[in-house]
């Protein structure tokens, strides 16, 4: 079975410029989770959904981010526009609530560097 | 607060040495999930156990266990005879249901086997 499937697995940008991430999570999986990576900060929550629908987004920096879940197997985070602070690793994961409930399945985390 | 204390942030060992990494956590609810990540340097997040409230049987895996133990809210990881393999930052997470099975990590343990 494929796992969680993050796009692009490294970006560089500039600043000022849109970035859009893209996750296909595991089919079946009901909820999915958008995680913020750096050295300073360790891994922040930033988003999560269930069944497409957004639950909690306390952890989106600021107005500059925004996430979509259209269906049950695609999501994207978008950063417009992107600051060099926004650098960092930014990994999708899925989860059921059944039968495991919480089990967390990464993706392979996408590498923002913005300039 | 911090639901999941990490209080070791880097750890270093000789190879072959056994190595203990330390989890204390924070919930209310009497079902929750705990899990142990590994986060090797290449930078995805594998995940290694998942231990519900109401098993506190400790689990061993080849060289690694662990140490659920509800008294004192901890779920600790003992890696045997360390490998330089092992070498990689270890995460501690908690999820409750009641709180749409959102997770809680912890702020790592780097842990370096020296060959």
């Amino acid at each position: 079975d494929a796992g969680v499937i993050q796009s692009p697995r490294h970006e560089v940008t500039e600043m000022g410029q849109e970035v859009t991430l893209r996750c296909k999570p595991i089919s079946g999986h009901d909820y999915l989770f958008w995680y913020r990576q750096t050295m300073m900060r360790g891994l922040e929550l930033l988003i999560y959904f269930n069944n497409n629908v957004p639950i909690d987004d306390s952890g989106m920096p600021e107005d500059r981010f925004s996430a979509k879940m259209p269906n049950a197997s695609f999501s994207t985070l978008k950063i417009q526009p992107s600051e060099p602070r926004d650098s960092a690793v930014y990994f999708c994961a899925s989860s059921s609530a059944s039968p495991k409930p919480g089990e967390l399945f990464f993706g392979e985390g996408s590498r923002l560097t913005v300039l | 607060a911090q639901k999941v204390t990490q209080a070791q942030t880097e750890i270093s060992v000789v190879e072959k040495e056994d190595v203990t990494l330390d989890c204390v956590y924070e919930t209310r609810d009497t079902t929750y999930y705990l899990f142990w990540y590994k986060q090797p340097p290449s930078g995805e997040l594998v995940f290694l156990i998942r231990r519900n409230s109401f098993d506190e049987q400790n689990e061993i895996s080849g060289r690694y266990s662990w140490n659920f133990q509800k008294s004192t809210s901890s779920f600790n990881f003992t890696i045997t005879a360390s490998q330089v393999v092992d070498s990689a930052v270890y995460f501690c997470a908690l999820s409750e249901p009641t709180t749409g099975n959102q997770f809680y990590f912890g702020t790592g343990t780097s842990l370096t086997v020296i060959p």
